[in-house]
């Protein structure tokens, strides 16, 4: 399983944008780029995913570099609700069932 | 839509007692897994089905049975519980194309004393 890094915690005020950086340097050609978060007390929730293009969707953009070995996950306002930890995951699509590896994440801490 | 739902949220169990944990989903998914989840760490997964009457194991199996008669249900059962299984279950879902999201339960939270 490719490996993705992150850093522990970040830190943002509510409704400013927070930039969330992911580091897969390993990445193969047939990697998808997932985020998913985890509020306290519940399972883990679907962000976004992308393979090569910046994605947007109602919750949050993915920028992807040109050479795919990063990757950043943007939240445009920050609200309280979006304390969670957010985790970048690599899930190969070229065969069989591909397991979700769920790295330590980035735990966001959102002020008011 | 319900989505993927578990049953018990909490259960305490005394050591060597087996109990089962539900999980159901109603999105017609190929695809389910079992994960735990240990204080400070992401999750890891220990048995997984990607349809009916299949199934496969993943990284931390051993202690746990799980079996799929059917599309929505994917039991998991402790045979004997060990206080090494205290710990945070979560069940998921994904239809067959990986490059789609994946649903998760709200989670058991289960204690074995």
């Amino acid at each position: 399983d490719a490996k993705t890094t992150q850093p522990n915690s970040m830190e943002s005020n509510e409704e400013e944008p927070v930039h969330l950086p992911c580091n897969h340097s390993t990445i193969s050609g047939t990697d998808y780029i997932h985020w998913y978060r985890q509020l306290p007390s519940q399972g883990p929730e679907y962000v976004i995913h992308g393979l090569t293009s910046n994605v947007n969707n109602r919750m949050a953009s993915l920028a992807i570099a040109e050479d795919r070995k990063s990757s950043t996950l943007i939240l445009h306002r920050a609200t309280l609700r979006d304390a969670a930890v957010y985790y970048c995951i690599l899930r190969d699509v070229s065969t069989g069932f591909q397991k979700l590896v769920f790295g330590t994440g980035t735990r966001l801490l959102v002020s008011p | 839509n319900a989505g993927v739902t578990q049953t018990p949220k909490f259960q305490v169990l005394k050591t060597g007692q087996s109990m089962t944990l539900q999980c159901a989903q109603d999105m017609n998914h190929e695809y389910m897994s079992w994960y735990r989840q240990d204080p400070g760490m992401g999750l890891r997964l220990i048995h997984y089905s990607v349809g009916a009457g299949i199934t496969d194991q993943g990284e931390v199996p051993n202690g746990y049975n799980v079996s799929r008669s059917t599309t929505e249900d994917f039991p998991l059962r402790l045979l004997s519980a060990a206080p090494s299984q205290t710990s945070v279950y979560f069940c998921a879902s994904s239809r067959k194309t990986a490059a789609t999201e994946a649903f998760f339960g709200q989670g058991t939270r289960l204690t074995v004393v």
